[in-house]
């Protein structure tokens, strides 16, 4: 069975913290996503890594960066919280290769910044 | 750009049948998941969808028409565990790393 991790299920930051949020995978996956949820607006991609120390933008990326120093943990850093980013924060992982392999999800971070 | 398009709530009584629909638009398509994903935990895998037809496992079954740009998810013999949120999810061509686009998925109340 695929394990996606995340640190915290619930954090409360204030304005302006630096935020890290961590997401482990045991199955060896190449590829792993960082998604923010929100009412109405479904999951949005951040960034995702199809490698180590590899990464791309995803559709709202501003605000946020990633690293990648070991193929099994991603992290998702918030520079500098704020308001607009209180959020469910989702982190996904799936083998290399395309086809039918779908995405294994943790089971979220809910991030309230006040 | 991507538009994925899904009903924003759907309720349905236990022991029905309820269709779930999902239009999208995009160049370079490559396949369509659909999740589930219960209130306050992560979305898990359903189906998948590349070619047109029915795929059909168990309760659940999953249609695709890729020259309409149209999928559906087909719940039958609803149970009350079935409430949930029900997310449509589309993989473009050369989408590097699988990645996917979501819609804002469906909620779906079953009643007694």
């Amino acid at each position: 069975d695929v394990k996606v991790t995340q640190s915290s299920r619930y954090l409360v930051k204030r304005t302006g913290e630096k935020v890290f949020l961590e997401c482990v995978q045991d199955m060896d996956h190449e590829n792993m996503f960082w998604y923010r949820q929100d009412p109405g607006l479904g999951l949005r991609l951040i960034y995702f890594s199809y490698d180590v120390k590899m990464k791309e933008k995803g559709d709202i990326p501003e605000g946020y960066s990633v690293s990648r120093e070991k193929k099994e943990r991603f992290s998702l850093i918030l520079e500098s919280a704020s308001t607009n980013q209180t959020s469910m924060y989702l982190c996904a992982s799936s083998p290399g290769g395309v086809d039918k392999e779908t995405q294994y999800f943790g089971p979220g971070t809910r991030l309230l910044v006040l | 750009g991507q538009n994925i398009d899904q009903p924003t709530e759907m309720t349905a009584t236990e022991g029905a049948i309820v269709q779930i629909n999902c239009t999208y638009q995009t160049s370079g398509f490559n396949g369509l998941f659909w999740y589930q994903q219960h209130a306050g935990e992560a979305p898990t895998f359903l189906s998948y969808n590349v070619l047109d037809g029915l795929e059909e496992k168990g309760r659940f079954s999953s249609f695709l028409s890729r020259s309409k740009g149209y999928s559906y998810l087909l719940l039958k013999e609803l149970q009350m565990k079935d409430s949930a949120s029900y997310l449509c999810a589309v993989r473009r061509i050369k989408a590097a790393g699988n990645k996917l686009t979501f819609g804002g998925g469906t909620r779906v109340l079953v009643k007694p």
